[in-house]
């Protein structure tokens, strides 16, 4: 089944603490993205890829760092959380080259930072 | 720069109404036009899309017309039933650069009642 994956699906951590959220798809999408989702404001992107290797800043970066060592991988990291990214984060992906190809989206990581 | 703006929510409609959710968008260039949904729990899922001018996307008894002239593409459905109840989203790609974004509008809660 296509699909993206992503763990875990609930997160409460501390202040500080490193973080990694992980994010797996299996339909060989070049492109693969961060959005975190908080009320009022929509999804806002967070980082993207458009190939291995190849990563750029979205909208909101400050805080996230991301990798993308392999094609269907794309992990989140957060060196030193802190309780403004308590967020709902969703990771998503798609074929490059269409510009109607849809996002195909995890089913979310819910962060708490205390 | 390019923007989305829902109607704001949440809308309550009972079993069998008519559903119209307002979506309107500024963007340079010609960007493809989409509708997701997201149910409680879920990551979100497209519903239904549009590539270009007078385009009419459809999917599950919902649809949307991608209007140039008024730059909006609304959500309708004729008779909504309990099971619509969830959080819809519109959205615009083609951002020149990030081919594969989207941005999204702040979402919109849909409660049906029995």
């Amino acid at each position: 089944e296509a699909q993206v994956t992503q763990n875990p699906r609930y997160l409460i951590t501390v202040t500080g603490k490193k973080l990694t959220v992980t994010c797996s798809q299996n339909m060989n999408h070049e492109y693969m993205s961060w959005y975190r989702q908080d009320p009022g404001l929509g999804l806002r992107q967070i980082y993207y890829s458009m190939n291995v290797e190849v990563t750029d800043k979205g909208d909101v970066p400050e805080g996230y760092k991301v990798s993308r060592k392999e094609k269907r991988n794309f992990p989140l990291i957060l060196e030193s959380p802190s309780p403004n990214q308590t967020s709902l984060y969703f990771c998503a992906s798609s074929l490059l080259g269409k510009r109607d190809s849809p996002l195909h989206f995890g089913n979310g990581t819910r962060l708490t930072v205390t | 720069g390019n923007s989305v703006t829902q109607m704001e929510g949440p809308v309550t409609l009972s079993e069998e109404a008519f559903l119209t959710i307002n979506c309107t968008y500024t963007a340079t260039g010609y960007p493809s036009l989409f509708w997701y949904v997201q149910y409680p729990g879920e990551g979100l899922q497209l519903l239904l899309k549009a590539t270009k001018a007078d385009d009419k996307g459809s999917n599950k008894g919902f649809e949307a017309t991608y209007r140039k002239e008024t730059t909006s593409f609304h959500l309708e459905k004729g008779s909504v039933q309990v099971s619509d109840s969830a959080v819809y989203f519109c959205a615009l790609s083609g951002v020149a650069g990030n081919t594969g974004k989207l941005i999204f509008g702040q979402g919109t809660t849909l409660q049906v009642k029995p």
